[in-house]
């Protein structure tokens, strides 16, 4: 089994500033790692697959990056709609695999 | 519209069986792998089980693995998950979700909450 493991657990940002998430795989996924958003009481949200590739709709201040076993997501300058929490996941093995999500909150 | 509805969940006693159904509208059904992740109160998420287009070839978490069935009916495009010896571990808002065979799960339904409790 692949293990995802996010950092940090939580992130502090102010309005504006630069977000930078991190994801790490046990083993090597290739490119096969999706980054999710999941705001409370919702489901969640495809923000990049392939591990750089943003889903439709996703404003570019989204951006991902990475292959093998080290992944990052950045949100250049974080907006009021960004503060949730977010979820890497890993589709390169059986079983699917998710991170344990990094939140992020508002400084 | 791209629309995921999920029913079933309720609460079930320890033990016990339930069937969750994921209605699809607005795209393709049978041309897509499907998938069931779930989410305990306060926790993050957790793949459940996939199915392939065909429904050929069906995948599942080791936690669900004997006692959870996926399944689907291209015909009415319709998703199904069935639950049986239910444990409290397994109450969750459980997510019918499009994709997660071949590549990521782009599109998800709102969820439907299962309860395991006596």
């Amino acid at each position: 089994e692949r293990v995802m493991t996010q950092s940090p657990g939580t992130l502090s940002v102010s309005p504006g500033e630069r977000a930078t998430l991190s994801c790490r795989a046990s083993q090597s996924v290739n490119s096969d790692l999706a980054w999710y958003q999941q705001k409370p009481g919702q489901a969640p949200r495809l923000l990049i697959h392939g591990a750089s590739t943003r889903a439709t709709g996703v404003p570019a201040r989204f951006s991902g990056s990475g292959s093998g076993t080290e992944f990052t997501l950045t949100i250049s300058s974080l907006q009021s709609e960004d503060f949730a929490v977010y979820y890497c996941q890993q589709y390169n093995n059986w079983p699917r695999t998710f991170g344990q999500g990094t939140k992020v909150e508002i400084k | 519209e791209v629309q995921l509805l999920e029913s079933g969940g309720g609460l079930a006693q320890p033990g016990g069986s339930l069937r969750l159904t994921c209605a699809v509208s607005g795209f393709t059904f049978s041309s897509h792998g499907m998938s069931w992740v779930r989410q305990a109160p306060g926790k993050g998420l957790e793949w459940v089980s996939s199915i392939v287009n065909s429904g050929g070839s069906t995948f599942y978490a080791d936690s669900v693995k004997g006692r959870f069935t996926i399944s689907r009916d291209n015909s009415k495009n319709t998703l199904y998950l069935q639950m049986n010896s239910l444990r409290a571990e397994d109450t969750a808002v459980y997510y019918c979700a499009k994709g997660g065979v071949f590549w990521a799960s782009d599109i998800w339904g709102q969820g439907t909450m299962v309860t395991i409790s006596s």
